[in-house]
């Protein structure tokens, strides 16, 4: 049981640069969601999903596409990376459900650098 | 919309005492949900607690608890008989009532155990 896995753990892209930050998990959670960390800033959710073939925009959604085709993969794309999206991404996921159901399971998360 | 804030950028406690992390925050939902996770210098997220608005007992975890004041719209986290372990970044983190799963989280607190 791997719980929630990104892909890749580090990235270097130049501007312009287009990728896709990966995410899995073999919890069958029916809610994950993309969050960016940045220097004081506390984690920012940049997009979400309730169920395969369901999206809808977080926070900071500008600049990211998102999908979702099965349960257990929500990969996170970048257009045309900017400086501005040097940041850590984590994967969550969650059963939500009552009470510690609701509680978020990140994947270690993905260091992103954008020259 | 929904907002965390956490006033104290940085805590110093010696190790084996007691420590307060403070968390206050503001939504118009009646029903909601607040979190802490821990975020060691590895940069995992961990969570370690979770109160329900409706919960008429404050939260406990072993070491954690969570000193939940409604009507001061106050969520602070304490932890007993600090270990040099509990070195870390914290952050208090809420989720909307009805549908929305989505987290919003503070800034963090950086907290730092001394021997």
């Amino acid at each position: 049981n791997a719980g929630v896995t990104q892909t890749p753990k580090f990235q270097v892209l130049k501007t312009g640069q287009s990728m896709t930050l990966q995410c899995a998990q073999d919890m069958n959670h029916e809610y994950m969601s993309w969050y960016r960390q940045d220097p004081g800033m506390g984690l920012r959710l940049i997009h979400y999903s309730v169920g395969a073939g369901i999206t809808d925009q977080g926070e900071v959604p500008n600049g990211y596409n998102v999908s979702r085709s099965t349960t257990e993969d929500f990969p996170l794309r970048l257009l045309s990376a900017a400086p501005s999206q040097t940041s850590v991404y984590f994967c969550a996921t969650n059963r939500g459900l009552r009470g510690r159901g609701y509680e978020q399971y990140f994947g270690p998360g993905t260091r992103l650098t954008v020259t | 919309a929904q907002k965390i804030t956490q006033t104290q950028p940085g805590m110093f406690v010696q190790e084996k005492e007691a420590v307060t992390l403070d968390c206050t925050y503001d939504t118009s939902d009646q029903s909601y949900g607040l979190f802490w996770y821990k975020q060691p210098s590895s940069g995992e997220m961990i969570f370690l607690i979770y109160q329900g608005s409706y919960d008429e007992q404050n939260a406990t975890e072993g070491r954690y608890s969570l000193n939940f004041q409604k009507a001061r719209k106050s969520a602070n986290l304490v932890i007993s008989a600090s270990q040099l372990g509990d070195s870390a970044m914290y952050f208090c983190a809420m989720r909307g009532g009805g549908s929305n799963y989505k987290l919003t989280f503070g800034k963090g607190t950086l907290l730092t155990v001394n021997p």
